[in-house]
């Protein structure tokens, strides 16, 4: 069962203006990690930002903000001043919510099918 | 510059063929992990490693194997292709297995089973 919800495959955002990526999971685990990759039309993978389910505020990384609404189990980026180099496909993750459970199943990530974010002039 | 190597780039392989898909890190992280990327789908955990001599089952496992017999490399085999494992192969790595640690991603390799 997909336990990463992206809701929006793709978005349109003029360029100096925030947009804001939605992303919310599903887990019965008190600990996880949430994470925000994104990947250019190269095709690399490059980590963004990150926020453990403990973190008593929100994660901020320059231009990334990742809005945690813990009761919510929404985990959504917004990027400020959006500029054209972040046209790219936008990806939330977590780790798999029985890591905690035994050491063999640590370190399993899940991503959320992805946002496709172009940025206009 | 430090990081994880993937090779080959692509590769085009006919069905019913073995093909293994190699990864080397200088990182010295102590985790890593094969994805499959398909469109719609993000990114699908295959295998993973939490530390040299230790590999376990992700999301989707069936067809293929990995090997951990060092902390470097963290090749993935498909013993006998089929046109469905057609897809871009991620190999990552995290300094540790616990989770809390961002992965880094390889450049990615473009399969295509005929």
């Amino acid at each position: 069962a997909q336990k990463i919800t992206q809701t929006q495959p793709g978005m349109f955002v003029q360029e100096k203006e925030a947009v804001t990526l939605d992303c919310t999971y599903d887990t019965s685990d008190p600990s996880y990690g949430l994470f925000w990759y994104k990947q250019p039309s190269s095709g690399e993978m490059i980590f963004l930002i990150y926020q453990g389910s403990y973190d008593q505020q929100n994660a901020t990384e320059g231009r990334y903000s990742l809005n945690f609404q813990k009761a919510r189990k929404s985990a959504n980026l917004v990027i400020s001043a959006s500029q054209l180099g972040d046209s790219a496909m936008y990806f939330c993750a977590m780790r798999d919510p029985w890591g905690l459970m035994t050491t063999d199943s640590w370190g399993k990530f899940q991503f959320g099918a992805g946002t496709q974010v172009v940025v206009t002039p | 510059t430090a990081g994880i190597t993937q090779a080959p780039t692509s590769q085009i392989l006919a069905a019913g063929r073995s093909m293994t898909l190699r990864c080397t890190q200088d990182m010295r992280h102590n985790a890593m992990y094969w994805y499959r990327q398909d469109l719609g789908l993000g990114l699908r955990l295959i295998h993973y490693s939490n530390t040299a001599g230790t590999t376990g089952k992700g999301e989707v496992p069936d067809g293929y194997s990995v090997s951990r017999a060092n902390t470097d490399d963290f090749p993935l085999t498909l013993a006998s292709a089929v046109p469905s494992q057609t897809s871009v192969y991620f190999c990552a790595s995290s300094e540790t297995g616990d989770g809390n640690q961002p992965q880094h991603f390889g450049d990615g390799t473009r399969l295509s089973i005929l």
